[in-house]
C-alpha cells in the first residue's frame, strides 16, 4: 500500500525557469513531511521540511507547500540550475514513530542548460 | 567529520544464502534506520534501532534482523535470501527518537543482487 505518491516519473526543465514536482499522500495521520534529493551511487540528502501546521516552507531557491485538505504537498524550485539534475523523493511521517518515513517512488528532475 | 558509512558496497549471492550488511552512523548519531530501495521505488522502511534495541519496525518479514553495537554501529542481516529481496539497502542515522523530528542522514547504500 503506497502511502505517498509521486505520479511523475520524470520532469524535464529550462535552465533559470521554475520546477514544480508534486507529492499525493494517502494518510490523514502523517503530520510531518520532507524533501529528499539523490544524485547517482549516492544516498538521499535532506533538501527541505514542512509541518502539517503550516502550507508553505522557504528556505532559498526551494519552496515547499502544502495543501492539508487535497493531501497534496509540491516542491518549488526556482530558478533552476543545471546541478539541481537529480531524483527527488517525497517522504512522511506520522507522529510518534520515530522518524519512520514513508517514501514516494521519485521524480527524475532533468534541468536543461 | 565522516558521515554516514556503509559496508560492502555491492554484493552478489545466490537465493537461500545469508547476508549482512554493516553501517557506521555519522559522528554523534545514536539512532540508525535501514531502508531497502527496489529499482524504480522510494526507500521502505526496515527497522530502527537506538540503545542497541529495536524500536520501530515496518512491514518486512522476520528474515530481516539487525543489531546496533555500543558504538552506534549497525547490522542488518537478511536469512534465507529471495530473488525479491535484491535492492539497495540504505542506512540512516539521527540523533536520538524523535518527540521532535530529527534529520537523517543517509548512507551511499549496499547494492545487494540476488541470483
Amino acid at each position: 500500500d503506497q502511502q505517498v505518491k509521486q505520479n511523475s516519473p520524470s520532469l524535464s526543465v529550462q535552465e533559470g525557469r521554475i520546477s514544480i514536482l508534486n507529492c499525493d499522500y494517502t494518510n490523514s495521520m502523517f503530520d510531518y513531511f520532507l524533501w529528499y534529493k539523490k544524485y547517482p551511487a549516492e544516498g538521499p540528502t535532506f533538501l527541505i521540511s514542512i509541518s502539517s501546521i503550516k502550507d508553505k516552507n522557504e528556505d532559498g531557491r526551494f519552496t515547499v507547500f502544502l495543501n492539508k485538505s487535497a493531501k497534496h504537498l509540491s516542491l518549488h524550485i526556482v530558478p533552476s540550475q543545471p546541478g539541481d539534475s537529480a531524483v527527488y523523493f517525497c517522504a512522511a511521517t506520522p507522529p510518534d514513530t520515530g522518524n519512520q518515513f514513508y517514501f514516494g517512488t521519485g521524480t527524475s528532475l532533468t534541468v536543461i542548460p | 567529520d565522516a558521515g554516514v558509512t556503509q559496508s560492502p558496497t555491492h554484493l552478489i549471492k545466490t537465493r537461500g544464502q545469508q547476508v549482512t550488511l554493516r553501517c557506521s552512523p555519522k559522528s554523534g548519531h545514536d539512532t540508525v534506520s535501514w531502508y531497502q530501495q527496489a529499482l524504480g521505488q522510494g526507500p521502505q522502511f526496515i527497522f530502527q534501532y537506538y540503545e542497541e534495541e529495536e524500536r520501530q519496525r515496518g512491514n518486512f518479514p522476520d528474515r530481516f534482523s539487525g543489531h546496533q553495537f555500543p558504538n552506534y554501529s549497525s547490522e542488518l542481516n537478511v536469512n534465507a535470501l529471495l530473488l525479491g529481496d535484491s535492492a539497495l539497502y540504505l542506512c540512516a542515522s539521527s540523533l536520538g527518537l524523535a518527540e521532535i523530528y530529527n534529520e537523517q542522514f543517509f548512507g551511499p547504500g549496499t547494492r545487494l543482487t540476488v541470483l
